[in-house]
């Protein structure tokens, strides 16, 4: 069985551009969590997607967006990057009845 | 606001030892707590999940507690291998899930050869 895939695996953007990342669920899970990880500030809560719908979203601006398609995968858009958007953005799916999530491999975005 | 805080920030053992590493959180209501390993600029592996009616899980060499009511859990890795060596990472997550996990900051873990 597949797990959670993410692309791209890496991706370099210049200040003001967009940003957009995917991320594929393990098939089942209906829900998914975006996570930010920059250096030296550990792994921060963006967004939570079930169902297709936006549930709830961490202490991010509202440059951070994204959505969930009709299969359940999710993309991530950041609008307007800045310097301190380069990360390594991590997202993960749920089995709902234990609560266990599971995460992709990242993708790391690059803001020269 | 839940924190978790997880000790050491590093450690460094010599092949073959057991060894535990710590994980203590603020907020006693939590619906499960897990444990993650994260090798560098790589994603998170699931390593154990506790729920909150738990006290234990096993899987191979590692074994994590939870005591709810003091808000701490524990990893233990036994007979430590090289392949060992990476960031171990405690989560929490309250029921409903509307903010995912809660992670500690991790313990980068080096085991010598």
């Amino acid at each position: 069985e597949a797990g959670v895939t993410q692309s791209p695996t890496h991706l370099i953007k210049t200040r003001g551009q967009q940003a957009t990342l995917r991320c594929s669920p393990i098939s089942g899970h209906t829900s998914v969590y975006w996570y930010q990880q920059a250096l030296g500030l550990g792994l921060q809560f963006l967004l939570w997607y079930d169902e297709g719908e936006e549930r709830n979203r961490g202490n991010f601006p509202p440059r951070f967006s994204g959505r969930q398609f009709p299969n359940y995968s999710s993309e991530l858009n950041v609008n307007a990057l800045e310097l301190e958007d380069s990360a390594l953005y991590l997202c993960a799916s749920t089995a709902r009845r234990t609560g266990e999530l599971f995460f992709g491999e990242g993708s790391r975005l690059t803001v020269l | 606001k839940q924190e978790v805080t997880q000790i050491p920030a590093a450690l460094s053992v010599p092949e073959g030892e057991n060894l535990v590493l710590n994980c203590s959180f603020t907020d006693s209501a939590i619906y499960n707590l897990q444990w993650f390993r994260q090798d560098p600029g790589k994603g998170l592996t699931s390593l154990l999940l506790i729920q909150s009616s738990q006290r234990e899980q096993t899987s191979g060499r590692l074994n994590a507690s939870l005591d709810k009511s003091s808000g701490r859990s524990t990893l233990y890795i036994a007979a430590s291998q090289p392949g060992d060596s990476a960031t171990y990472l405690c989560a929490v997550t309250v029921g409903g899930g509307a903010d995912g996990l809660t992670f500690g900051k991790g313990t980068h873990l080096i085991i010598q050869p």
